[in-house]
């Protein structure tokens, strides 16, 4: 399994504002991928984050409301910008790891950010 | 349609019955499938995969694949209300990219 944190881990914003979600594993992975679930909805993958290179966006997702840094293999922002409330959702990170007896790697998640845009 | 399907419910059986959940997948080439565990307020989290037509076995859990009709399944015998929850299948398609179902809700009666 992988440890990973997310900070914050809730928060209440203003419509028009912007709020960075840092997540942060315990080991270094090539990508980190981050992950919308709203309300009664099932995850959509909303960009791949390799370091070193531009993160690559989900079809519907765009650079200008979602930037995302990458600074190094253990680390990685999303930048939620110019709020609307229908950018209220929870917000995972999760990375790949190897998994016994699997033909892949599996998806491990942070404990998501809560979003609420009032 | 969908890349991953399952029923939304909500499931709801009594303690100690066996509750069954269904997932079917569009991609043929997939050769693993994940089943995800998330409770209320909290992230998902493993709980079996399998990638071998026929059952897998885990404690109390199940994981059936019958590639054929593209449909996997888990099986939670003894339940219990602990294991209230939603439970998400992940099938990752032959671009290695993961997608998940919408999940199934699950209510263990006490």
């Amino acid at each position: 399994s992988a440890v990973i944190s997310q900070k914050p881990s809730r928060d209440i914003c203003q419509r028009g504002t912007s709020l960075t979600i840092q997540c942060q594993v315990d080991s270094q992975v090539t990508m980190m991928f981050w992950y919308r679930q709203q309300p009664g909805q099932s995850l959509t993958l909303i960009a791949t984050a390799n370091q070193g290179s531009e993160a690559t966006y989900e079809s519907g997702f765009v650079i200008d409301k979602f930037p995302i840094s990458r600074p190094n293999l253990t680390f990685s922002t999303l930048t939620v910008s110019n709020m609307s409330p229908e950018d209220s959702s929870i917000y995972l990170c999760s990375v790949e790891r190897s998994l016994r007896g699997a033909a892949r790697e599996t998806q491990y998640f942070g404990p998501g950010t809560r979003l609420l845009v009032l | 349609q969908k890349e991953v399907e399952q029923n939304s419910g909500p499931l709801s059986v009594p303690e100690g019955a066996i509750a069954s959940l269904n997932c079917t997948y569009s991609d043929r080439g997939s050769q693993s499938f994940f089943w995800y565990r998330q409770y209320s307020g909290k992230s998902p989290e493993l709980i079996m995969f399998i990638y071998s037509n026929g059952d897998k076995e885990d404690g109390r859990f199940t994981a059936q694949l019958n590639k054929a009709s593209q449909y996997v399944s888990l099986l939670i015998r003894d339940s219990q209300p602990s294991d209230s929850a939603t439970y998400l299948c992940a099938v990752p398609n032959t671009g290695n990219q993961f997608y998940f179902g919408t999940g199934t809700s699950l209510t263990v009666i006490p």
